[in-house]
């Protein structure tokens, strides 16, 4: 009964640093997401698959590179860590239809220093 | 541009009250609306998906209330318990314009605390 599975959950980074947040489903869900959470802000949307090979921008996504090889996985990569990104990363997956329900991952707490 | 709001961010009550969380959405085209439940760093775990044509959804203690046509959704919480204090977010499903892409806007919360 695994769901959402994100990895790693908690991860201290120095500016400059790059690296990559895991996200794998075992839903089959065709849709998945990345959003941000942040104090003030709620959560926003980074970026969005609606299946394999297919990726599109959200709200916020200068600084993250997304791919999506399979239907199960879809990485995020931070190219040069800045400490703005400091942030909760949550992972969700969702079935194609528009009127299906979300599933997150337990999340990611990212520090930049 | 799709606007979602909770009101109050912060309420306690004692254990044992019924209570009320609202949310409100600018813009009623939606495909549906969701709430969530968040505790402190977890992630979010669904609690109940209200579609656009309905207008409620029940799940043990928790009934949500859609009125799409007022931009209004409440979760009613009855009989609570301290095992309910938590954060509850309301999300709204909605078609992003000239696309046929959707898209999730969230509210930012309320945190709820129930005291025993």
């Amino acid at each position: 009964n695994a769901g959402v599975t994100q990895t790693p959950k908690f991860q201290v980074l120095k500016t400059g640093q790059s690296m990559t947040l895991q996200c794998a489903q075992d839903m089959n869900h065709e849709y998945m997401s990345w959003y941000r959470q942040d104090p003030g802000m709620g959560l926003r949307l980074i970026h969005y698959s609606v299946g394999a090979g297919i990726t599109d921008q959200g709200e916020v996504p200068n600084g993250y590179n997304v791919s999506r090889s399979t239907t199960e996985d879809f990485p995020l990569r931070l190219l040069s860590a800045a400490p703005s990104q400091t942030s909760v990363y949550f992972c969700a997956s969702r079935a194609f239809l528009e009127y299906t329900e979300a599933f997150f991952g337990q999340g990611t707490r990212l520090t930049v220093v | 541009k799709q606007e979602v709001t909770q009101i109050p961010a912060a309420l306690s009550v004692p254990e044992g009250e019924n209570l009320v969380l609202n949310c409100s959405f600018t813009d009623s085209a939606i495909y549906n609306l969701q709430w969530f439940r968040q505790d402190p760093g977890k992630g979010l775990t669904s609690l109940l998906l209200i579609q656009s044509s309905q207008r409620e959804q029940t799940s043990g203690r928790l009934n949500a209330s859609l009125d799409k046509s007022s931009g209004r959704s409440t979760l009613y919480i009855a009989a609570s318990q301290p095992g309910d204090s938590a954060t509850y977010l309301c999300a709204v499903r909605h078609r992003i314009r000239n696309t046929n892409a959707g898209k999730s806007t969230f509210g930012d919360g309320t945190t709820l605390t129930v005291k025993p």
